[in-house]
């Protein structure tokens, strides 16, 4: 069955590098889209940017100067990392597949708090 | 970038009423319209997609509509099981975005 998982760090310093990774399994990513979603403690969900199955990759206007999004096909795993950390970058973190519906599958979260 | 204006932020009903919530598109967006409920501590999950088409699992009290650029998400009998905040997706375009969000509570 389609599963999606995040891990990666649950502490980051302020201005360090932020790198996450899902893990895929039930389907294939180069014929669907894995994006990444993020919601700060209380508040609402935000696009942040995703990779197409042809490898191509869009982000959100507001991060795309320190975001990247990337993957290895043979391991099944789409990776996030995104520079310049800030106290407001804390949220939990979904990987989200845009199957035959957009975000028809989502990870359990990861959740990021910045903080020295 | 396409903006998602959802209303109400909040909402309180009864159980069996009818509930709407409906997101207003900045744009033309076709059908690309989802709409998500997410319970506390949860990942958001899929109710509607295409703006009319509900996803597996999803119970038929929920509808989805289209009229020009304004989609509508109905409960037609609310259960104590709904509360929880509901969100759109526009994903007619990169960057793709979220309405604001509606948390419904039962009254």
């Amino acid at each position: 069955q389609v599963q999606l998982k995040e891990s990666g760090p649950g502490l980051v310093q302020p201005s360090q590098t932020l790198s996450l990774t899902c893990t895929v399994s039930g389907f294939s990513l180069t014929s669907n889209s894995v994006h990444w979603v993020r919601q700060p403690p209380g508040k609402g969900l935000e696009w942040m940017g995703g990779i197409w199955g042809d490898g191509s990759t869009d982000y959100n206007s507001a991060l795309k100067s320190r975001l990247s999004i990337s993957r290895d096909t043979s391991k099944s795993q789409v990776f996030l990392k995104m520079n310049s950390l800030q106290t407001d970058d804390t949220a939990i973190y979904f990987c989200t597949r845009f199957g035959g519906a957009p975000f028809d599958y989502w990870g359990q979260g990861v959740m990021v708090t910045v903080s020295s | 970038d396409i903006q998602m204006t959802q209303s109400p932020a909040s909402l309180s009903a009864s159980l069996e009423e009818i509930v709407t919530i409906t997101c207003q598109a900045s744009q033309d967006i076709g059908n690309w319209l989802a709409w998500y409920q997410q319970k506390p501590g949860k990942s958001p999950q899929l109710l509607i997609y295409g703006a009319t088409s509900l996803a597996d699992g999803v119970p038929s009290r929920f509808s989805g509509s289209r009229s020009g650029t304004q989609y509508s998400l109905k409960i037609s009998r609310l259960q104590v099981e709904d509360i929880g905040i509901y969100y759109c997706l526009q994903a007619y375009s990169a960057p793709l975005t979220f309405g604001s969000g509606t948390k419904l509570e039962i009254k």
